[in-house]
């Protein structure tokens, strides 16, 4: 079956830039998305589109994509963005969705 | 404002069964397509099961194919998630979550707050 594959945990200082990998064979002709998820609370999308940012989220978050490979920027992170990060993307079919393993960031 | 509302989580013994419902209100249901996404305690976002605008076209996870059902009712703007033969490995929380769909893009754009879903003897 089709799997994204993160690096289990990301740790930068305040300010520094995190970046965040997802590889998948698929991702040269499927978007990928990237979703927040705070403790205890449900997912946030912060990319759309591979590179694209929803109204609301700081501009400290970027998304970009070469190949089999998808990245999520933070630039100058903050504590507030130590969270779980999940890429996400939609199987060849188009029909059903597969999310990486998530990527714990701490900002400290 | 959109709200999607879980209910029906719960304790259940292996082999048991359990129905999930969604209540959805603040955007038009019936032209959304749905989906359901789990995540086990201290483990990642699992994609489960996704349902078309109809109800006609339905689609799951190898995880659970041949023992849940997505279903949905327009008329009452309720997704719900029938799950039979529960094992222990399917013990999650359970998201219900509204798909954006634009021209090649398919994404959740809305989630619940999820539903916990305990299978243990």
């Amino acid at each position: 079956s089709y799997e994204l594959t993160q690096p289990p945990s990301v740790s930068v200082s305040p300010g520094q830039t995190a970046r965040i990998t997802c590889s998948g064979d698929a991702l040269p002709e499927k978007y990928a998305y990237w979703y927040q998820q705070k403790s205890g609370q449900a997912p946030v999308l912060v990319i759309y589109e591979d590179s694209k940012r929803p109204s609301g989220i700081p501009e400290r978050f970027s998304g970009s994509s070469s190949g089999t490979m998808a990245t999520l920027t933070i630039s100058g992170a903050q504590v507030e963005d130590e969270a779980d990060y999940y890429c996400y993307s939609t199987v060849s079919s188009g029909n059903r969705g597969v999310f990486g393993g998530g990527t714990k960031l701490t900002v400290l | 404002e959109v709200q999607l509302l879980e209910s029906g989580g719960g304790l259940v013994q292996p082999g048991g069964s359990l129905r999930l419902s969604c209540a959805a209100s603040g955007f038009t249901f019936s032209s959304s397509v749905m989906s359901w996404v789990r995540q086990a305690p201290g483990k990642g976002l699992e994609w489960v099961s996704a349902l078309s605008v109809s109800g006609g076209s339905t689609y799951y996870a190898d995880s659970v194919k041949g023992r849940f059902t997505i279903s949905r009712d327009n008329s009452k703007n309720t997704l719900y998630l029938q799950m039979n033969s529960l094992r222990v490995e399917d013990t999650a929380v359970y998201y219900c979550a509204k798909y954006y769909y634009n021209s090649g893009s398919l994404y959740f754009d809305y989630w619940g707050q999820g539903t916990l879903v305990t299978v243990s003897s």
